[in-house]
């Protein structure tokens, strides 16, 4: 089934420490995202890009970097994990950049103690 | 600044209808949509609207009036499945999606 896989599904870390959550599309869209959703809040953009080679920054990127090395990989990093990174991390996908259908992987959920 | 303002949680009773609001303020509009996010699960499409008016879809419709700033979310013969979190999202002048925080539907029997 087409579609875009996330991992880990779920990961206790320690502060301090570094993480990369892992995201792999194969419908060959060229726009990827990476989501926080916190409760009480709406889904808040960290990093996109547009199409393989490049990247940008969302709404809260401090803290997480990302890469975009193919069309199908978006792997987003935190250098040194803080408490206030703890979050359900959702990538997602669309067709390009424009206002399109987003797909979801099922996320990824992040505590940082 | 960019807002969007739906209510956080409504309650409906099985096989009732219900209409869930949004309203934004946003520089640029590029499109207006709904998804529907169960518990635990990834959001997933329902709706999009680009032009004023009403789209209906089965049970769901979505209303747009770009002139109000205003969309609304109808489900009709509502099921237990339908327990969700809805979630409106305004796609900017820039494309990039605004995201309210969602409204918790409660079905009851």
């Amino acid at each position: 089934t087409a579609g875009i896989t996330q991992a880990p599904t779920s990961q206790i870390l320690a502060a301090g420490r570094s993480m990369t959550l892992r995201c792999t599309q194969d419908m060959r869209h060229n726009a990827m995202y990476w989501y926080r959703q916190d409760l009480g809040l709406g889904l808040r953009l960290i990093h996109y890009s547009n199409t393989a080679g490049t990247t940008g920054k969302g709404e809260v990127p401090d803290g997480y970097s990302v890469s975009r090395a193919n069309t199908d990989d978006f792997p987003l990093t935190l250098a040194s994990a803080v408490p206030s990174q703890t979050s359900v991390y959702f990538c997602a996908s669309g067709r390009d950049s424009g206002a399109n259908v987003l797909t979801f992987g099922a996320g990824s959920r992040l505590t940082v103690l | 600044g960019q807002n969007i303002d739906q209510p956080t949680e409504m309650t409906a009773t099985e096989g009732a209808i219900v209409q869930i609001n949004c309203t934004y303020q946003t520089s640029g509009f590029n499109g207006l949509f709904w998804y529907q996010q169960h518990a635990g699960e990834a959001p997933t499409f329902l709706s999009y609207n680009v032009l004023d008016g009403l789209e209906e879809k089965g049970r769901f419709s979505s209303f747009l009036s770009r002139s109000k700033g205003y969309s609304y979310l109808l489900l009709k013969e509502l099921q237990m499945k339908d327990s969700a979190s809805y979630l409106c999202a305004v796609s900017g002048r820039d494309y990039q999606l605004i995201w309210g925080a969602g409204t918790k539907l409660i079905i009851k029997p």
